[in-house]
């Protein structure tokens, strides 16, 4: 089935310094790639998409590039900030109209230290 | 805020017990979506609905079921409750298919705990 694999957490960093978060997928189709946002307290929010090979998707200065020959979508940021410490997940949907829901990696907590 | 709202917010009951879960979507979106959020197995998608109709399942118990009204709110309903179902289960929204579009909005939850 179609699946997605986060890096584990969590992610702890300083502040200004470079993040990766590795994400691969597996998918029968041809996906839509996502990467969700969850601050403490809150629901999922969108961050940012791609929906074909070699896309960047890219919001308040998070990158991610959709990698079909290595079936990836790492998510970058160039400098974090104490804000940025949240839980994020990578997330795919398939245009098959039979599996409507996108399918969810596990998350990965990234904790930014001041 | 999403615009999607969600109550209780917070649920505290024993094992064997049923509890109802509601959702009020954005103002214009016809699907609702339920994904279950616990700490072994993160962010697993329960079930769909669309205009009223279900459109998708996934890994949603026999003892839950679920329902989308007239005005387009939704429940879901937790029967027969386990230690196991302790966790957040989030209601989220969009305007017609996700998986097309990405933009799934996502209500605060609701975290159930069993005893």
């Amino acid at each position: 089935g179609d699946s997605v694999t986060q890096m584990e957490g969590p992610v702890t960093l300083s502040e200004e310094a470079f993040l990766t978060i590795n994400c691969t997928y597996t998918a029968t189709g041809y996906p839509s790639l996502f990467w969700y946002v969850q601050y403490p307290g809150e629901g999922l929010q969108l961050l940012l998409k791609a929906t074909k090979a070699d896309d960047k998707g890219s919001n308040k200065g998070f990158e991610a590039t959709y990698r079909k020959e290595t079936t990836s979508f790492h998510l970058e940021k160039g400098s974090v900030q104490v804000s940025d410490s949240a839980v994020y997940f990578c997330a795919l949907g398939l245009r098959d109209t039979g599996r409507r829901a996108l399918t969810f990696g596990s998350g990965t907590r990234l904790q930014v230290q001041p | 805020d999403s615009g999607v709202t969600q109550t209780p917010k917070h649920l505290i009951t024993a094992t064997g017990q049923r509890v109802t879960l509601r959702c009020s979507p954005r103002s214009g979106d016809l699907s609702v979506y339920w994904y279950q959020q616990s700490l072994d197995q993160g962010l697993q998608f329960l079930i769909q609905y669309y205009n009223g109709e279900e459109r998708a399942k996934g890994n949603i118990l026999e003892r839950f079921s679920a329902q989308q009204f007239p005005d387009l709110h939704s429940e879901l309903n937790l029967s027969s409750l386990e230690l196991g179902d302790s966790a957040l289960y989030f209601c989220a929204s969009s305007v017609a298919t996700a998986s097309l579009t990405g933009e799934l909005f996502f209500g605060e939850g609701s975290r159930l705990t069993v005893l």
